[in-house]
């Protein structure tokens, strides 16, 4: 079955350092979302991807997706403390019946 | 805020019970989905409702099962509780059309078996 794999598991950061995150899929993906989880919370979604090479951008955050939509990123720019919690990506097949598949998340730690 | 509620907040059950939680999804919504979420761990997908019907199974045994009404809330029951079951239930609501599956979730359930 797909597989969503994330990577790095855990990142710590000094405020005002940027932070990647990085998601790869098993198989190719029809779209695929991005949420973020604050410590206690529950995920909220951010963004959603659908085209091959797509990038989209809020604010201080980048989203891109693969060239052959099987693998995605998200990159903060000058981290803040408010941009601690686990950043999840997950990938929809594209099939009626499926759902998405989370990865198991980047935690993202910021110092001040 | 999303506009999707759970309840309720946390439950602690016995293994061997039965426990029910109940989402309301948010204005508009048609479809409910149902995650289990282990301590340090993604979301892991239970099933799908859309418009009453099932539509969907992740890996789970028949003793999870779900139901959703006419206004699109929805219940997760879970039948003969064991111990790996404790976990955070959510429940997300989406817009099921082309393309455009945005899930909003719900605060969650915390389960906890004992």
């Amino acid at each position: 079955g797909q597989q969503v794999m994330q990577i790095p598991q855990y990142q710590h950061v000094q405020e005002g350092e940027d932070f990647t995150t990085y998601c790869n899929s098993s198989t190719t993906l029809s779209n695929i979302q991005w949420y973020k989880q604050r410590p206690g919370g529950h995920p909220v979604f951010l963004i959603q991807l659908v085209k091959s090479g797509e990038v989209k951008k809020q604010k201080r955050l980048t989203f891109q997706f693969g060239e052959a939509k099987k693998n995605s990123s998200l990159h903060i720019t000058a981290t803040q403390t408010t941009d601690v919690g686990t950043y999840f990506c997950a990938g929809f097949g594209g099939n009626y019946g499926q759902n998405f598949v989370f990865g198991p998340g980047t935690r993202l730690s910021v110092l001040p | 805020e999303t506009g999707v509620t759970q309840s309720p907040t946390h439950l602690i059950k016995t293994r061997g019970q039965q426990v029910t939680l109940r989402c309301s999804s948010q204005s508009g919504h048609n479809t409910v989905s149902w995650y289990q979420q282990a301590l340090g761990q993604g979301p892991q997908f239970i099933f799908q409702y859309y418009r009453e019907e099932e539509n969907g199974r992740g890996n789970f045994p028949p003793r999870f099962s779900g139901l959703q009404f006419p206004n699109y809330s929805s219940e997760l029951n879970v039948n003969a509780l064991e111990l790996d079951d404790s976990a955070l239930y959510l429940c997300a609501s989406s817009l099921r059309s082309p393309g455009a599956y945005e899930q909003y979730f719900g605060p969650g359930t915390r389960l906890t078996v004992t």
